[in-house]
């Protein structure tokens, strides 16, 4: 089971920022909360992960609140090709072996012109 | 870039044929993975690799195995295809902390 709930959908316009929410108010204190999307008809793309911290990287950005209980995934300048199913995903990182990732049903962001 | 390529994007085959579904990666990774995803289910683990040779099953390995000969090549196999496994297929390639999904291959079963 998805350890994390996401909003079915939402709507932004082009060239605004978007901020996509996501809860996972049983997540352990090893686990990582990682951020995906998949655009229509292709594979899953990997965005940013963090575990406390607010992270950045050329993509977006993660904001984690102190409780490590929600978080907030920040696309700064939404584009259309940024109309995609957002998945929030919490799970432990740095182990070999098996590595389930459990993407749930995710959030449609449909970027608008 | 990591780069994860898939056999084929669209496949139809026929029920009771044998099916082989093939995963490249070209990143040295030593995890893989093959999913499938249908609509409302989201994505479901069939069977993963962590070394040539080694394999573990997922969540829904039922109907499927996999071979990992060498360390880029990972295949699923659908020994006796049925219309139940019609279905999106997506291979991954793994490092410590991120997952590289190929493009999927959709398969259809007639």
């Amino acid at each position: 089971d998805a350890k994390t709930t996401q909003p079915p959908s939402m709507d932004c316009a082009e060239g605004r920022a978007a901020n996509l929410p996501c809860n996972h108010s049983t997540i352990s204190g090893n686990e990582y909360v990682y951020w995906y999307r998949q655009i229509h008809s292709q594979g899953p793309q990997y965005i940013i992960h963090g575990l406390k911290n607010n992270e950045t990287n050329e993509m977006a950005s993660l904001i984690i609140t102190e409780d490590r209980k929600s978080s907030t995934l920040i696309l700064p300048h939404a584009t259309l090709r940024d109309t995609a199913v957002y998945y929030c995903i919490v799970r432990v990182s740095g182990q070999g072996g098996s590595e389930k990732l459990v993407f749930g049903k995710g959030m449609k962001l449909t970027v608008n012109p | 870039d990591v780069k994860v390529t898939q056999s084929s994007r669209y496949l139809v085959k026929r029920t009771g044929e044998k099916v082989f579904l093939e995963c490249v990666q070209d990143m040295d990774h030593e995890n893989m993975f093959w999913y499938r995803q249908d609509p409302g289910l989201g994505l479901r683990l069939i069977y993963f690799s962590y070394d040539v040779k080694m394999k573990e099953k997922g969540d829904i390995p039922e109907g499927y195995s996999v071979s990992r000969e060498k360390k880029e090549r990972f295949s699923l196999i659908l020994e006796s295809a049925s219309t139940n496994q019609t279905s999106m297929y997506l291979c991954a390639s793994r490092t410590l902390y991120e997952q590289y999904f190929g493009p999927g291959t959709r398969l259809t079963v007639t």
